[in-house]
């Protein structure tokens, strides 16, 4: 089973700053299963990249993703007021199927 | 719009049983991949299972510490999914967020979610 580890656990960082948070695999996949979401308090999570690098419908280009094998990144350019959330990773296996998280990363204002 | 509508979550006493449904509206039902996710008071997201389409099978799959107690079911004349859950444990206390997967790969549609309390 592949395990995924976020890191920071949180980033504290001011609006206008760039936001680089890591997803780490226990093993290598294809970027094609890697995913990350948004969910800010009470609500739903909220898909951002999907693909590794692919932004979701509607989602802003400050948005980005990155990465290969082992190693994830998602990439926030300029911090709006907004983007202070958590972010999770998201693994999907095809043999057996599963779906796994990460931990997630809580970026707060600073 | 794409809608995702979870109903039935409750307060219920271990061991018990409970089902959750799923109203889906603002796309083709039918085609889509439906998941369940839940999420633990301050905890993280675990996906709990699925039903794939029926054009794919139609089959489900679970999660470990669920298999074998719940079940994962879908009416596409209704545009609904269904969480059956049996043998009910306090560690299943969470809210449940009913999901849609286009691609199979990730979550693109969420629900609300329903919130699911299992304790004595």
């Amino acid at each position: 089973e592949i395990v995924l580890t976020q890191s920071p656990g949180t980033l504290s960082l001011s609006p206008g700053e760039r936001a680089t948070l890591s997803c780490r695999a226990s093993q290598s996949f294809s970027s094609a299963y890697l995913a990350w979401y948004q969910q800010k308090p009470g609500r739903a999570p909220k898909l951002l990249i999907y693909g590794a690098s692919f932004r979701a419908t509607g989602i802003p280009d400050r948005f980005s993703g990155s990465g290969s094998g082992t190693d994830f990144t998602l990439t926030i350019s300029r911090l709006e007021p907004e983007d202070f959330a958590v972010y999770y990773c998201q693994q999907y296996n095809t043999s057996p199927p599963r779906y796994t998280f990460g931990q997630g990363t809580k970026l707060e204002i600073k | 719009e794409v809608q995702l509508v979870e109903s039935g979550g409750a307060l219920v006493k271990p061991g018990g049983s409970l089902r959750l449904s799923c109203a889906a509206s603002g796309f083709t039902f039918s085609n889509v991949w439906m998941s369940w996710v839940r999420q633990a008071p301050g905890k993280g997201l675990e996906w709990v299972g699925r039903v794939k389409s029926k054009i794919d099978g139609g089959t489900t799959d679970y999660a470990a510490p669920v298999k074998g107690r719940f079940s994962v079911s879908r009416d596409d004349s209704k545009n609904m999914m269904y969480l059956q859950m049996n043998s009910l444990k306090t560690e299943d206390t969470a809210v449940y967020y009913c999901t849609g997967t286009v691609g199979g790969r990730h979550f693109e549609y969420w629900g609300q979610g329903s919130l699911v309390t299992v304790s004595s």
